[in-house]
């Protein structure tokens, strides 16, 4: 099993439409999590990080449910710009070691 | 602006040559990390430090050797490319571990 898992899409919605993503990890340790997005193989970008209590930044709303080791992240009002990979990031408590997902691909269609 | 400045943008290397991918952050941040990103996979850890002069080796480490010597830098080196290592090369810092990490633009190296 891997230790971080994402469904690759590529999920196509419509401007507007509200889309969600989950990621899995194997780590039950894990403490420290976060999502990126990625356009076109450029560098990854924080989109933020995730907290116990589930946190928002505008449209975004990020998750996590330690007792069934996931963390998601919800889109609404999907804009063209939304358009990108969305990467998964769990990082083991006070160490380097980060294990990236490989992505979700997200193309929101006009 | 800060962050983290990665040269060069690109390069084609023969293999067998000697490579030297530059890292500079003015974050001050304690961590710096190098990744390579390759289709299909996600982005493998090579060589990561803590903090100025220590380093550790990552999930790829073979080929590559790293030196931190001050907060600031981080330089990757290829001592003898490989087609293997064509790949696009990330560096990363992070004020500390487990916080998140912030990114370069990125090198693309091509190794013929």
């Amino acid at each position: 099993r891997k230790e971080v898992e994402q469904d690759p899409g590529p999920f196509n919605v419509p401007e507007g439409a509200t889309v969600a993503f989950n990621c899995t990890y194997s780590n039950s340790a894990s403490q420290s999590f976060f999502w990126y997005r990625q356009d076109c193989r450029k560098e990854p970008k924080l989109l933020m990080s995730v907290y116990s209590s589930g946190n928002e930044d505008g449209r975004f709303t990020a998750q996590l449910n330690r007792a069934s080791q996931y963390i998601s992240l919800l889109i609404r009002d999907s804009k063209l710009s939304d358009s990108a990979t969305y990467l998964c990031v769990v990082n083991d408590a006070g160490t380097y070691k980060y294990i990236f997902g490989t992505g979700t691909r997200l193309k929101v269609l006009a | 602006i800060a962050g983290i400045t990665q040269a060069p943008t690109s390069q084609i290397l023969a293999a067998g040559r000697r490579m030297t991918l530059r890292c500079t952050q003015d974050m001050r941040h304690n961590a710096m990390y190098w990744y390579r990103q390759d289709l299909g996979l996600g982005l493998r850890l090579i060589h990561y430090s803590n903090t100025a002069g220590t380093t550790g080796k990552g999930e790829v480490p073979d080929g590559y050797s790293v030196s931190r010597a001050n907060t600031d830098d981080f330089p990757l080196t290829l001592a003898s490319a490989v087609p293997s290592q064509t790949s696009v090369y990330f560096c990363a810092s992070s004020a500390d571990t487990n916080q998140p990490q912030h990114f370069g633009d990125g090198t693309r190296l091509s190794i013929l």
